[in-house]
């Protein structure tokens, strides 16, 4: 069946030491999007892409950043984990037409764990 | 600013009891859609529903229905016979309109969500 696929689907990594969360799809969608849910917590976006075109959201911390290769993957690097940033992070995708009015595919997420 | 608030932190059931649980939103946009989505303990979210601003007519799919009332910003959600396999958290969201690089795309805001248990 065609889904988003998150590995792995739990990590765990030591204070400062980067970490690279991957993503993929085969819905063949335009955008992607990733989100970090804390324990107890609403997800909350951190960026998309549309294509290749990157997207910030204004707060999310410059310790994150990510990478789409192609249309297919993307990647979510944290450059200095911190032990606030443990979470489970979730990668969305959508169809480029329609705007806010397509509804979200979600892969099953990565818990991060920081040491 | 857009919100949404989902005021019942959790729920608990014993199965076949009718469960409604509340959504209430704020947005200064006139067109914007609305969500539900059910986050089951594997992790992912699963979409349910999408109601746009302009559609107030409710919806049944099932033992599902899915109450808007623009006039008091209101999403209700109604499990009818709830089983035991509709414990999950589920998520009210709002999407609205944005843009960037020239492309538009939609904003989800969550609310908090509400943690459904349905008991034997």
């Amino acid at each position: 069946d065609a889904m988003v696929i998150q590995n792995p689907r739990y990590q765990v990594t030591q204070f400062g030491k980067p970490v690279t969360l991957s993503c993929s799809q085969t819905l063949n969608h335009n955008v992607m999007y990733w989100y970090q849910q804390k324990s107890s917590q609403a997800p909350k976006l951190l960026f998309h892409y549309y294509d290749k075109d990157f997207n910030n959201e204004a707060d999310t911390p410059d310790n994150f950043q990510s990478r789409r290769p192609n249309t297919s993957f993307c990647f979510l690097d944290i450059r200095s984990p911190g032990l606030g940033d443990a979470a489970m992070y979730l990668c969305a995708t959508s169809r480029d037409k329609g705007g806010a009015y397509n509804e979200q595919f979600f892969g099953p997420g990565t818990r991060l764990t920081v040491l | 600013a857009q919100k949404v608030t989902q005021a019942q932190t959790e729920i608990s059931v014993v199965e076949k009891e009718d469960v409604t649980l509340d959504c209430v939103y704020e947005t200064r946009d006139t067109t914007y859609y609305l969500f539900w989505y059910k986050q089951p303990p594997s992790g992912e979210l699963v979409f349910l529903i999408r109601r746009n601003s302009f559609d107030e007519q409710n919806e049944i799919s099932g033992r599902y229905s899915w109450n808007f009332q623009k006039s008091t910003s209101s999403f209700n959600f109604t499990i009818t016979a709830s089983q035991v396999v509709d414990s999950a958290v589920y998520f009210c969201a709002l999407s609205e309109p944005r843009l960037a690089g020239g492309t538009s795309y939609g904003k989800l805001t969550f609310g908090q969500g509400t943690i459904l248990t349905v008991h034997p």
